[in-house]
């Protein structure tokens, strides 16, 4: 039990467009899911917390604008990485929460690369 | 501010050797959660073990142990009898309320 999905597992795109990304936990309802970001080599960034139909709480330095969350049941949550650019190419990662310690279980991620 | 320091970017050593993991973190809670995860070349971050800081016994899963010390602020992690499988990224985590803070990671080899 607690499998977490995220589709794409991989995306390219043009820069400027808006890219997609969704997060589903399979087997359990998730009140909480977090949204990551992984550069090459390096370790995990909490950019947002979302929280199942109301905000999503963004951390510090992480444009609310620029990635829009939205997580409208209590399976799924989706990133949406608008007007993208080069920079914003990296590993994007969800996880879920579930039960009473509200464990994180996390995805296989998005790779995303933004020519 | 919570912060989780992992001074070995890289270990390397032979199947079948034992291997400690280096880990210290500050927080000004009394109350909080230690993880390891493993990110194998896959990317999937997997659970190893957690420890509670209320619970003074170190916890064990199998061939993982940690060495929870929270005076000195210090969580390693001991892998026994390592197997070539173990080989990944392997990430201290803090977590306090919901939030997990993720130390750089160390990156593990287990050499045939």
């Amino acid at each position: 039990g607690a499998v977490v999905s995220q589709h794409p597992s991989r995306v390219i795109c043009k820069s400027g467009t808006s890219v997609k990304i969704e997060c589903r936990s399979l087997d359990f309802q998730a009140t909480t899911m977090f949204w990551y970001r992984q550069f090459p080599k390096q370790s995990l960034m909490l950019m947002a917390t979302s929280n199942e139909g109301s905000k999503a709480t963004y951390e510090q330095g992480v444009e609310k604008d620029k990635f829009l969350i939205n997580h409208a049941s209590l399976t799924l949550s989706t990133l949406t990485v608008t007007s993208a650019h080069p920079e914003d190419s990296s590993f994007y990662i969800c996880s879920a929460g579930r039960g009473v310690y509200n464990e994180q279980f996390f995805g296989p991620g998005t790779r995303l690369t933004v020519l | 501010a919570q912060t989780v320091t992992q001074s070995q970017p890289e270990m390397s050593v032979q199947e079948a050797e034992t291997v400690t993991l280096s880990c210290t973190y500050d927080t000004s809670e009394s109350n909080y959660y230690l993880f390891w995860y493993k990110q194998p070349p896959s990317r999937q971050m997997i659970l190893v073990i957690r420890q509670e800081a209320y619970k003074q016994q170190n916890a064990t899963e199998n061939r993982f142990s940690v060495n929870f010390q929270k005076a000195a602020k210090s969580f390693s992690l001991k892998i026994s009898d390592s197997q070539l499988g173990d080989t990944a990224m392997y990430f201290c985590v803090l977590r306090r309320d919901q939030k997990l803070v993720f130390g750089q990671g160390t990156r593990l080899t287990i050499n045939p």
